[in-house]
């Protein structure tokens, strides 16, 4: 079973625009959500988390919002640029049964930013 | 320094040969992961260890895979008779904490 879900595969949006991209979990003991950003050939990057206790984190151009009632998360590129397309992998850890923070992934979602 | 290191990038196997996998992890951090990542899509989890020890290897395939982390050596990861199933990238991550989770470039391994 897919616990953390990226429903879109891709998506193009047109530079200057917002980028929202979404992911959706099943584990309700999730508790901490990581953005990663990868490009061909590279290993993922991280860009931002947020703990279960926010609902929102903002870091520069990037916010994470999360709605822990609907088990949703979301990452806003505002605005977007060309340099963002990339793949964006959302990724969740429980602190529960001595997980040691390992991350369960989603499939990613391939961003395109048109000049 | 401040990145994880992988060797090598590429590796080529003969089904049934054996290959073996290195990462070093940022100086400092405790944990260190492995990650299997096949055609693109979602990466699998494959071990953790917390220094030297294993911490959970719950998505280990126990027959052929095995991993170690020595203290002063790199981290490795071997699989003994290689199957075509094998061939993916190999992620490998260390960190300290929640948020400080870096990768390394990862190791493509075709299996011919």
């Amino acid at each position: 079973d897919q616990q953390v879900k990226q429903n879109s595969p891709s998506l193009s949006v047109q530079e200057g625009r917002i980028s929202i991209l979404n992911c959706d979990y099943t584990n309700s003991m999730f508790d901490y959500f990581l953005w990663y950003k990868k490009y061909p050939a590279e290993g993922p990057t991280f860009l931002i988390s947020i703990s279960s206790i926010k609902d929102k984190n903002e870091d520069g151009r990037f916010t994470v919002f999360l709605n822990k009632s609907a088990k949703h998360l979301s990452l806003h590129i505002v605005p977007s640029q060309p340099g963002d397309s990339a793949v964006y992998f959302c990724a969740a850890s429980s602190n529960s049964g001595g997980s040691n923070y390992k991350l369960t992934f989603g499939k990613g979602t391939l961003l395109t930013v048109n000049p | 320094g401040e990145e994880v290191a992988q060797t090598p990038k590429h590796l080529v196997r003969g089904e049934g040969q054996k290959a073996k996998l290195y990462c070093a992890p940022i100086k400092g951090h405790s944990y260190v992961f492995w990650y299997q990542q096949v055609l693109k899509n979602e990466f699998k989890f494959l071990i953790s260890f917390q220094n030297e020890n294993v911490f959970d290897e719950t998505g280990m395939p126990k027959e052929r895979f095995s991993a170690k982390c020595l203290p002063n050596s790199p981290c490795s990861l071997e699989i003994q008779a290689t199957k075509l199933e094998d061939s993916a990238v190999y992620f490998c991550a260390s960190s300290q904490s929640r948020a400080g989770y870096t990768f390394g470039s990862g190791t493509r391994l075709t299996v011919v």
